[in-house]
């Protein structure tokens, strides 16, 4: 069974530039998850998506980042425009339902200069 | 809500010692709680899961976690130590029924030959 699937696996940007990072769960997995992990820190949940539909975005700084699943498998998560302090790794985990064991893909490392 | 506190950002022992890593949680519902492992470059891998079944739990390479309500507890150990356990370990929580796991700022373990 193939793993969670990022790319591009590193991106370098300059401040106020725009950049969209991919995620393809496993196969058959309905619920997707992006996370936020910081330098020293852990991983933060910024959205979740059941299917094609948003469970969770509480956390996800809406004046800059969006995120989309149209069709309930593939997402991309954009920031527009990047800052300084979104220098991180972005991980996509998936799973099987709400309830079930989430499985994490390499992440995306993201440096903002 | 949940949190976790993971005592020691940074833990060293020699091959074949015992490890030990602390994570202490708070919760305003039952949880269930988790430990993840983080190799370089690589995305988080599940070591093993508390739900609320028996709270000694056991996981794949060796480690295995004793959940202790009364102590709020859920530390990680395994008897021997090998190279290959060098790695970042994250401990985290979520309420029962649920996968919104809150993580906490990791431990990174350092083997020494």
């Amino acid at each position: 069974e193939a793993g969670v699937a990022q790319s591009p696996r590193y991106k370098i940007i300059e401040k106020r530039q725009s950049v969209a990072f991919w995620c393809n769960p496993i196969s058959g997995h309905a619920t997707l998850y992006w996370y936020q992990q910081i330098l020293g820190q852990g991983p933060k949940l910024l959205i979740q998506f059941q299917n094609n539909g948003v469970v969770d975005d509480s956390q996800l700084p809406k004046d800059r980042f969006s995120a989309e699943r149209l069709k309930g498998v593939d997402s991309t998560l954009k920031i527009q425009p990047a800052k300084l302090e979104d220098s991180a790794v972005y991980l996509c985990a998936s799973s099987r339902g709400t309830e079930e064991t989430q499985y994490f893909g390499p992440g995306t490392r993201l440096l903002v200069l | 809500a949940q949190s976790v506190t993971q005592l020691g950002s940074h833990v060293s022992v020699s091959e074949g010692a015992l490890v030990l890593l602390r994570c202490n949680y708070s919760s305003s519902v039952p949880p269930y709680l988790f430990w993840y492992v983080q190799y370089p470059n690589q995305g988080l891998q599940l070591l093993l899961k508390y739900t609320s079944a028996a709270t000694l739990v056991k996981g794949i390479n060796g480690f295995e976690a004793e959940f202790k309500k009364s102590e709020t507890s859920f530390h990680l150990t395994k008897p021997s130590a090998h190279m290959s356990d060098a790695a970042e370990y994250f401990c985290a929580v979520s309420p029962q029924g649920a996968q919104k796991l809150v993580f906490g700022q990791g431990t990174r373990l350092t083997i020494n030959p």
